[in-house]
């Protein structure tokens, strides 16, 4: 089945940034898009982008352009997801999930908290 | 860019009541490009509705997608104690990819 594994929870200081994986397995890695969605504390979802496995191509949210950079490494089957800059509003859980029109399945989420 | 406004914000119902959460796009959008998803608490969210109707893999057929243009709805029938949630809609824009949540509704069962 499908299975999208991050990595742990991360406390990074303000103005230092934060690389968090995802390690797809159970399906073709390069068949599908991934996303990255992330969580803010008792808020909603919110969209920052998204990643072709198979071309490396990107689309990211305006709001985060120049900040977030999404790679993958076909040879494990990961994704990554880079954030620059961070600032206290970026503490949130971070979830990558596969699909390109729906989102089919989610990773267990990253907590990434920002704080001095 | 699409705006998604979900209502009402919180739904406060008993079980076996029907629960029905609202999603209204800014503008005429495309059903195929309209889901659903639930989060419940603790949990990442997980996929519900596709194509504003089509139910995911595994869902129940208590749940049920309808909707077109800028109005969608999502119907819970015969609720359990276990559907508490926030049920969010979501919509893909695909010029340049996007994806959009609206703000989420939160289902209390009584």
């Amino acid at each position: 089945q499908v299975q999208l594994v991050q990595s742990g929870a991360e406390v990074k200081k303000p103005g230092a940034s934060v690389k968090v994986s995802c390690k797809a397995s159970g399906y073709t890695f390069t068949s599908d898009q991934m996303h990255w969605v992330r969580q803010a504390p008792g808020q909603g979802l919110e969209w920052m982008g998204i990643i072709n496995p198979s071309s490396g191509s990107t689309t990211y949210a305006q709001k985060l352009q120049g900040r977030v950079t999404m790679t993958r490494d076909t040879s494990t089957s990961t994704v990554y997801m880079v954030l620059n800059s961070l600032r206290s509003e970026d503490t949130a859980v971070y979830y990558c999930a596969k699909g390109l029109i729906v989102a089919v399945a989610w990773g267990q989420g990253t907590l990434v908290t920002v704080s001095s | 860019e699409i705006v998604l406004a979900q209502s009402p914000g919180t739904l406060s119902l008993s079980p076996g009541e029907r629960a029905t959460l609202s999603c209204r796009a800014s503008q005429s959008v495309s059903s195929t490009y309209l889901a659903w998803y639930q989060q419940k608490p603790g949990q990442a969210p997980r996929l519900l509705i596709y194509g504003a109707s089509s139910r995911a893999t595994g869902i129940p057929d208590r749940f049920s997608g309808s909707g077109s243009g800028a109005d969608f709805t999502l119907t819970i029938s015969r609720l359990e104690p276990e559907d508490v949630a926030v049920y969010y809609c979501q919509h893909y824009g695909n010029s340049p990819p996007e994806h959009t949540f609206g703000q989420g509704t939160k289902l209390e069962i009584k």
